[in-house]
């Protein structure tokens, strides 16, 4: 079975763009979740989609949004961007229960200039 | 709200050899699960273990164990006949079973592993 693609996995922006990142869950699975890692501020968790509705989201500023499609592929948008968005975002997936395990993606690493 | 403190920053045995990684966590609730991931050079995080709070039993994956100490929230991680592959960063995470928290994990800090041969 395959695992949790991510793409792009490199992106440069400069301040003041938007930025869209993709994410494929392994297939069956119909919750995404993404998290922001930093060195500084460690992981941390962004939202999570689950049958195309937000059931949780951490604390983000709304400039940080995302969605879900019926096939269950999450996209993930920061708009305006900071240079203090510069880090690897990271999407797991899993069935969406309370009791199952997330499998994470390879990340897509994110810098602005 | 929930927090996960690993307080070993870096950590190194040789090849062969036995290290044990440690994990404390602050949480009010009683239901919940932890888990040990690793994140290699690469950055690809892979699920080492997985504990649920309700099982006194402690979990084992092959050469991976835990010390799952609830009263004290503990979560120790004991990697036994370590080898060159087992050579990343190490994060604990804690997961609540409350509806309120889907999705989330809570993650420690984590614990850079070198392994010498």
């Amino acid at each position: 079975k395959a695992g949790v693609t991510q793409t792009p996995r490199y992106l440069i922006k400069t301040r003041g763009q938007q930025v869209t990142l993709s994410c494929s869950p392994i297939s069956g699975h119909r919750s995404v979740s993404w998290y922001q890692q930093t060195p500084g501020q460690g992981l941390q968790f962004l939202f999570e989609y689950f049958s195309e509705t937000q059931r949780n989201k951490g604390n983000f500023p709304g400039r940080f949004s995302g969605r879900q499609f019926s096939n269950s592929r999450s996209e993930m948008n920061v708009s305006t961007l900071e240079l203090g968005d510069s880090a690897l975002y990271l999407c797991a997936s899993s069935f969406g229960t309370l009791t199952d395990t997330q499998y994470f993606g390879p990340g897509t690493r994110l810098t602005v200039l | 709200a929930q927090t996960v403190t690993q307080s070993q920053p870096e950590m190194s045995v040789q090849e062969a050899e036995t290290v044990t990684l440690s994990c404390t966590y602050d949480t009010s609730e009683s239901d919940y699960y932890l888990f040990w991931y690793k994140q290699p050079p690469s950055r690809q995080m892979i699920l080492v273990i997985r504990q649920e709070a309700y099982k006194q039993q402690n979990a084992t994956e092959n050469r991976f164990s835990v010390n799952f100490q609830k009263a004290a929230k503990s979560f120790s991680l004991k990697i036994s006949d370590s080898q060159l592959g087992d050579a990343a960063m190490y994060f604990c995470a804690y997961r609540t079973r409350l509806g309120t928290s889907y999705g989330k994990l809570t993650f420690g800090q984590g614990t850079i592993l070198t392994v010498h041969p």
